[in-house]
């Protein structure tokens, strides 16, 4: 599975939108981005998957660049209960699944108020 | 709806012991993986069942074992317990299906404590 690159740890004010970037220059073809997160104490959630075209759903959009090596996680009015680790994964799907996520080190988002 | 459920929430065990962990799935979901969170190591893949069969193992020692019941439960069995299987340890589901698309869930883990 392709590897991950994402900062350590961002800052966002409250009721502002939070761009989490992810680097993945290795991604193949039959790979997609997913992010999960994960609050303090509590298993991870999973929040968007994606291909290669943009996505949205209630909780976030995932904005992937045309070639695919790097994406972009919105989350368009951040909340308190927002902060928590994002993890960018990428990984194929179908016939390839093997069951496996890898997990980096993700983003910590920390939302002040 | 119910989500993945893990027992016990918190376990102490001293070295050499065995611990036995517990995860009921989401209801209609067929597949069960469980991950190790160890300090500062991150989520780390351990164990994926599907359909009461064994089809992935992570980089983990065979005192790690665990199996699937009829009922799509799950138990995760670590024998001769070392210090640093100290960890919090998630289970997750998914449909199968769910699971070529990506999307997990996790239950809320069992944190294990080795003294």
């Amino acid at each position: 599975d392709a590897k991950t690159t994402q900062p350590p740890s961002m800052d966002c004010a409250e009721g502002r939108a939070a761009n989490l970037p992810c680097n993945h220059s290795t991604i193949s073809g039959n790979e997609y981005v997913y992010w999960y997160r994960q609050i303090h104490s509590q298993g991870p959630q999973y929040i968007i998957h994606g291909l290669k075209n943009n996505e949205t759903n209630e909780m976030a959009s995932l904005i992937i660049t045309e070639d695919r090596k790097s994406s972009t996680l919105i989350l368009p009015h951040a909340t308190l209960r927002d902060t928590a680790v994002y993890y960018c994964i990428v990984r194929p799907i179908g016939s390839s699944n093997t069951g496996k996520l890898i997990f980096g080190q993700g983003t910590t988002l920390q939302v002040k108020p | 709806e119910a989500g993945v459920t893990q027992s016990p929430t918190h376990l102490i065990k001293t070295r050499g012991q065995q611990a036995t962990l517990r995860c009921s799935p989401i209801s209609g979901h067929t597949s069960v993986y469980w991950y190790q969170q160890a300090l500062g190591l991150g989520l780390q893949f351990l164990l994926w069942y599907d359909e009461g069969e064994e089809r992935n193992r992570g980089n983990f020692p065979p005192r790690f074992s665990g199996r699937q019941f009829p009922n799509y439960s799950s138990e995760l069995n670590v024998n001769a317990l070392e210090l640093e299987d100290s960890a919090l340890y998630l289970c997750a589901s998914s449909l199968v299906g769910g699971m070529i698309t990506g999307e997990l869930f996790f239950g809320e883990g069992s944190r294990l404590t080795v003294l």
